[in-house]
């Protein structure tokens, strides 16, 4: 069964405007969650985590926010570039194991 | 910089053949992980290690075996290739145990089984 999830397979932005790609998770455990960017043919990047002790995480044009009584995270981009078009993983960790959400494929319109 | 080096990027095989995938790290990290990654599925874990000789079986270890004979390499092997194993491979490393630890991936080897 699926630890992590990501409900919106697609996402199409205006360059310029905010993006925001969301995440859930079910196991309660999981004290530290991050986010990957990968292109095509191309291993996934490290973007941003957070640690379940917060709710806020800033880096940058990329914040994530964490809301733990509902297990749910966001990543929100702002400004969008067309750059940013690739595919966004959530990810959740309790211990050594990571668990991967099935990724939102961001497009950002020039 | 953290490097993850996959030995191949592209691989070709024919069905029933035996498959080395090969992965080193630089960064002296304990823990390695093996992924694959489908369309619609995202990445699921095969198999990982925490330390040298040990493994352990992720949500897809079936068809799949692993080694870890030297802390900075760490091979999956599918004994006979079937076409269901055609899928990008990702290998990952980590360094701490507990948690904050960030993953690392390499470049992906893309395998496709006919």
């Amino acid at each position: 069964d699926q630890q992590v999830k990501q409900n919106s397979p697609s996402l199409s932005v205006q360059e310029g405007r905010i993006s925001i790609l969301n995440c859930d998770y079910t196991n309660s455990m999981f004290d530290y969650f991050l986010w990957y960017k990968k292109y095509p043919a191309e291993g996934p990047t490290f973007l941003i985590s957070i640690s379940s002790i917060k709710d806020k995480n800033e880096d940058g044009r990329f914040t994530v926010f964490l809301n733990k009584s509902a297990k749910h995270l966001s990543l929100h981009i702002v400004p969008s570039q067309p750059g940013d078009s690739a595919v966004y993983f959530c990810a959740a960790s309790g211990f050594v194991q990571f668990y991967f959400g099935t990724g939102t494929s961001l497009t950002v319109i020039p | 910089d953290v490097k993850v080096t996959q030995s191949s990027r592209y691989l070709v095989k024919r069905t029933g053949e035996k498959v080395f995938l090969e992965c080193v790290q630089d960064m002296d990290h304990e823990n390695m992980f093996w992924y694959r990654q489908d369309p619609g599925l995202g990445l699921r874990l095969i198999y990982f290690s925490y330390d040298v000789k040990m493994k352990e079986k992720g949500d897809i270890p079936e068809g799949y075996s692993v080694s870890r004979e030297k802390k900075e390499r760490f091979s999956l092997i599918l004994e006979s290739a079937s076409t269901n194993q055609t899928s990008m491979y990702l290998c990952a490393s980590s360094l701490a145990s507990g948690t904050a630890g960030e993953l690392f991936f390499g470049e992906g080897s893309r395998l496709t089984v006919l």
